[in-house]
């Protein structure tokens, strides 16, 4: 079955470090891709999408994501971490090897951005 | 409207009782999603409407949850029976078309936190 899978749970960076959100995904067909936020309090935001046109997607809040086949990953990168940076972020995928329409998420990572 | 409307957005009930949940979709989104977030986990896939097409139902946790979405607007969650595992907020989402199947993103309404005690 389609999957995705997050790597970490909670990361911690310094206010102006690389934010890196590790994201694989399991489907032999390149599905399509989502990064979503959920701030504190509030419902879940869409940042980016990949739907198979360019490998390097940007997303609002500088945020970015690279879809590498070889790795089955799309990992969420920001160059400088702001306060305001800190919630919950989850990858979510649909269609691949079953097509399904409905996204499936992962486990969510919690990022901490410390002053 | 707007955004996604989900009523209520907090709601505490007895165990074994019944409770219906709603969600207002984003008008001319023609596919609804209902999830699960239990706390400090992922969203759990739990219904999909598409048009009039059949529901995806795959994600029902039980014969306790059903689902109903009249033509493309407002859908009601009901869980009978209530158990305190069904602790968790309920997250609704519309998008255009079939959604993520055709790589539309999802847009999600707010939540209802359901408290069973």
């Amino acid at each position: 079955a389609q999957s995705v899978t997050q790597l970490g749970s909670h990361v911690s960076v310094s206010e102006g470090a690389l934010v890196l959100l590790r994201c694989n995904y399991s489907s032999s067909v390149p599905p399509y891709l989502f990064w979503y936020v959920q701030y504190p309090n509030q419902g879940l935001q869409l940042l980016l999408k990949y739907t198979s046109a360019a490998t390097l997607v940007k997303g609002i809040n500088g945020f970015e994501a690279e879809f590498k086949k070889s790795e089955t990953s799309f990992h969420l990168t920001k160059p400088s971490a702001h306060m305001s940076d800190a919630a919950e972020y989850f990858c979510a995928v649909s269609g691949g090897d079953t097509g399904r329409r409905a996204l499936t998420f992962g486990s969510g990572t919690r990022l901490q951005v410390q002053p | 409207g707007a955004g996604v409307s989900q009523s209520p957005s907090n709601k505490v009930t007895e165990k074994g009782k019944d409770v219906e949940l709603r969600c207002d979709p984003i008008s001319g989104h023609t596919a609804l999603y209902w999830y699960r977030q239990r706390l400090g986990q992922g969203l759990e896939f739990l219904i999909y409407f598409q048009g009039n097409s059949a529901p995806d139902k795959s994600g029902l946790p039980s014969d306790r949850f059903s689902a109903e979405r009249t033509g493309e607007s407002v859908s009601t969650l009901t869980i009978q029976r209530t158990q305190q595992e069904d602790s968790a907020v309920y997250l609704c989402a519309s998008s255009l078309r079939s959604g993520g199947g055709d790589g539309y993103g999802y847009t999600f309404g707010s939540g209802t936190r359901l408290t069973v005690v």
